[in-house]
C-alpha cells in the first residue's frame, strides 16, 4: 500500500528561523511529488518535484528530492509568521499516471513573532 | 482566471439525512477530485471524475458517490449521514488527470449533528 509520512508533526519557531520538513515516501512506480501549503482554506499548490526535477526554488522557500532514499523536504528561510500553516506532501505513482495523489498527515507550523 | 469554486461552503445537517456538495473546475480542466480532510485522517480520497466518468475511487462506502456533468461541474453526494461524515470536503481540478498538479477549492464544511 502507498504511503507518505511526514515529519514532525508539528513544530514551533521564532521569525527568522530556518526549518525544514521532511517527507518520506512508499509509492509503486513513483511519478512525482508535490507540497501544499494549507492555512485555514484550501491547501495552495507550493512545488512539484518529478524524475526530471529533483529540485524547486521560490523566494525563501525550497524543496529537494532524493529518489534513491525516498524522501523529500522542504525548506524554509528566515521564516514569517505567514508562513504558519499546515504543510501536506502528496505522492502520485501508478502505472497510467491517473492514480490518486497520496497525502501524508501534515506538518503544522506555527511562526510567533 | 477563475479558481476551483465550491458551494456550500459551511452546512449543518442532522444524521439520517443526505447532503449534496458542488464543485467547479478551473475552465479547461477535465478532472475532478474529491477528497475528504478529518483531523485524525488527514485528506483522504473520494473519487475522481473525468470527462463524465469515474476514473479513480476511494475506500469510502457506498453513501458516498458523486457524478459530472458536460461541462465538467461535478457534485457529490453523501447519504444518510453519520456524526462521523462531519469534515471539510475538498474538490481539485487538474487538467488531464491527477498525475499532475490538482488545485483545490475553499472546501464545504460539512458539520452532521
Amino acid at each position: 500500500e502507498d504511503k507518505v509520512v511526514q515529519s514532525p508533526l508539528s513544530l514551533v519557531v521564532h521569525e527568522g528561523d530556518t526549518v525544514t520538513l521532511n517527507c518520506s515516501y512508499e509509492v509503486t512506480n513513483f511519478r512525482s511529488l508535490l507540497w501544499y501549503k494549507q492555512e485555514k482554506k484550501a491547501p495552495t499548490f507550493l512545488f512539484m518535484l518529478t524524475s526530471s526535477g529533483i529540485e524547486k526554488k521560490s523566494g525563501r522557500l525550497s524543496s529537494i528530492l532524493d529518489k534513491k532514499e525516498l524522501f523529500s523536504i522542504l525548506n524554509i528561510t528566515a521564516t514569517q509568521t505567514g508562513d504558519s500553516a499546515v504543510y501536506l506532501c502528496a505522492v502520485g505513482g501508478g502505472d497510467s499516471g491517473n492514480t490518486p495523489l497520496v497525502f501524508g498527515k501534515g506538518t503544522r507550523l506555527s511562526v510567533i513573532a | 482566471k477563475a479558481g476551483v469554486t465550491q458551494t456550500p461552503r459551511y452546512l449543518i445537517k442532522t444524521r439520517g439525512q443526505q447532503v449534496t456538495l458542488s464543485c467547479s473546475p478551473i475552465s479547461g480542466h477535465r478532472s475532478v477530485s474529491w477528497y475528504q480532510q478529518t483531523p485524525g485522517q488527514g485528506l483522504q480520497f473520494l473519487f475522481e471524475y473525468f470527462s463524465e466518468t469515474q476514473r479513480n475511487k476511494g475506500n469510502f462506502p457506498g453513501r458516498f458517490s458523486g457524478r459530472q456533468f458536460s461541462n465538467s461541474r461535478s457534485e457529490m453526494n453523501v447519504s444518510t449521514l453519520e456524526l462521523g461524515d462531519s469534515a471539510l470536503y475538498l474538490c481539485a481540478s487538474s487538467r488531464t488527470g491527477m498525475g499532475n498538479t490538482i488545485y483545490f477549492g475553499e472546501g464545504s464544511w460539512l458539520t452532521v449533528v
